[in-house]
């Protein structure tokens, strides 16, 4: 079975500060995991996806991600937050049935002046 | 990147009445359209699985006598909301996927029953 855990529905950085937003997921498949971003009355967004290869993922807007088989986490982080960063992200994982995504419960991220 | 439309971004309706939404891939082929419900401040509900040309697959406590999905070509998919109540007023979103394994979404229509 697929799920993801994202701790911290809400995370509050101040600007230029490092973010960091968790992302646990039990599998029981090999992994495709992926983080959007959603802003206000908008759609989802892909920022990153890890499939397979390198372990740590870059994607747009400065976050990255690092794949942990072992910690079983897609933790997103990006050195200096910016005020434009303010949303909701999610992680997601595909499921067994390629076609099915388990999102976790979201993290509001705040971006303090 | 890909891109996915839907139509209408928001859209307000009477009680009993029906709503069908597009959901349109615009430079790629979807295989596979999904669709969403989202409540406010919460993640996203999976609601169904269409495939084109075939009927589409509901998730569990999902009737699919009231929200009905055509997914009549690879990049059109819709979703109608019939007979809409109060309680049907959501934002509903769909995403699409080719042949890779990412899934698109698209903005999202904001439904209002009154």
């Amino acid at each position: 079975a697929q799920s993801v855990t994202q701790l911290g529905s809400h995370v509050s950085v101040s600007e230029g500060a490092l973010v960091l937003l968790r992302c646990n997921y039990s599998s029981s498949v090999p992994p495709y995991l992926f983080w959007y971003v959603q802003y206000p009355n908008q759609g989802l967004q892909l920022l990153l996806k890890y499939t397979t290869g390198a372990t740590l993922v870059k994607g747009i807007n400065g976050f990255e991600a690092e794949f942990k088989k072992s910690e079983t986490s897609f933790h997103l982080t990006k050195p200096s937050a910016h005020m434009s960063d303010a949303a909701e992200y999610f992680c997601a994982v595909r499921g067994y049935n390629f076609n099915k995504f388990y999102f976790g419960s979201g993290t509001k991220l705040n971006v303090k002046p | 990147g890909a891109v996915v439309s839907q139509h209408p971004s928001r859209v307000i309706c009477k009680s009993g009445t029906s709503v069908k939404i597009e959901c349109r891939s615009l430079d790629f082929q979807a295989t596979t359209m999904f669709w969403y419900r989202q409540f406010p401040k919460q993640s996203l509900m999976l609601m169904a699985t269409s495939n084109e040309g075939s009927k589409a697959t509901y998730e569990q406590g999902v009737e699919k006598d009231k929200f009905l999905i055509n997914h009549a070509s690879l990049t059109l998919s819709t979703l109608t909301v019939t007979s809409a109540h109060p309680e049907d007023s959501s934002f509903y979103i769909c995403s699409a996927a080719g042949s890779g394994e990412t899934q698109y979404f698209g903005p999202g229509t904001r439904l209002l029953v009154l």
